[in-house]
């Protein structure tokens, strides 16, 4: 049990705004939301986490609602290598050391 | 760059046979996770290690399979014997984990691709 919904694909031109959406109504206040990606034949990476304010690194951004029930990952300038599967997880206090990846977002970045 | 490394990236066996993965975590961290990855189960948690010792098998095939970290730079996975429905990407990963409010970060390997014939 994942406890995300992400679409199951999206396609984005190079160059552009990915902006990958992930609900998780069922969230509770002392989770995490993390975002991993996998490029084909890699093992996952890491990209992001946040517990309700908004950040952002060198890779992306990531924007929480105010309630929390859903997120978005933000990719400024997409490029091909950026090609992967996202996955979007919630992680709680005390199963710090789990994460359940569901079927993720399988992004194309098009030329 | 640290990063955790996997060997063998790839192994061919026949059923029967005995398969050993190895890990070697990013130096300084204290977690080890064991994920097995399949077209039909996605990514799936088999065990972790904390200070070398398991917290939890659960998501272990408990009569073939078996984890140890022998040391803090080594962890193995065995398949003993190996089954074809054993043939997926083994991923180890690796953190930083206090037990407290810190949730770390998994750093993953490149993974071992296993094929059971």
């Amino acid at each position: 049990d994942a406890k995300t919904t992400q679409p199951t694909s999206m396609d984005c031109a190079e160059g552009r705004a990915a902006n990958l959406p992930c609900n998780h109504s069922t969230i509770s206040g002392n989770e995490y939301v993390y975002w991993y990606r996998q490029i084909h034949s890699q093992g996952p990476q890491y990209i992001i986490h946040g517990l309700k304010n908004n950040e952002t690194n060198e890779m992306a951004s990531l924007i929480i609602t105010e309630d929390r029930k859903s997120s978005t990952l933000i990719l400024p300038h997409a490029t091909l290598r950026d090609t992967a599967v996202y996955y979007c997880i919630v992680r709680g206090l005390y199963n710090n050391n789990d994460m359940r990846f569901g079927a993720g977002t399988r992004l194309t970045v098009k030329p | 760059d640290a990063r955790v490394t996997q060997t063998p990236r790839h192994k061919v066996t026949e059923m029967g046979q005995e398969v050993t993965m190895r890990c070697q975590p990013i130096l300084g961290h204290n977690t080890v996770f064991w994920y097995r990855q399949t077209m039909m189960q996605g990514l799936e948690l088999l065990a972790y290690f904390r200070n070398r010792a398991p917290l939890d098998d659960s998501g272990m095939p408990k009569d073939r399979f078996s984890a140890e970290m022998p040391d803090a730079t080594l962890a193995t996975l065995k398949i003993q014997p190996s089954e074809p429905r054993d043939s997926a990407v083994y991923f180890c990963a690796s953190g930083l984990g206090s037990g407290g409010a810190r949730r770390e970060t998994q750093y993953f390997g490149p993974g071992t691709r296993l094929l059971v014939l």
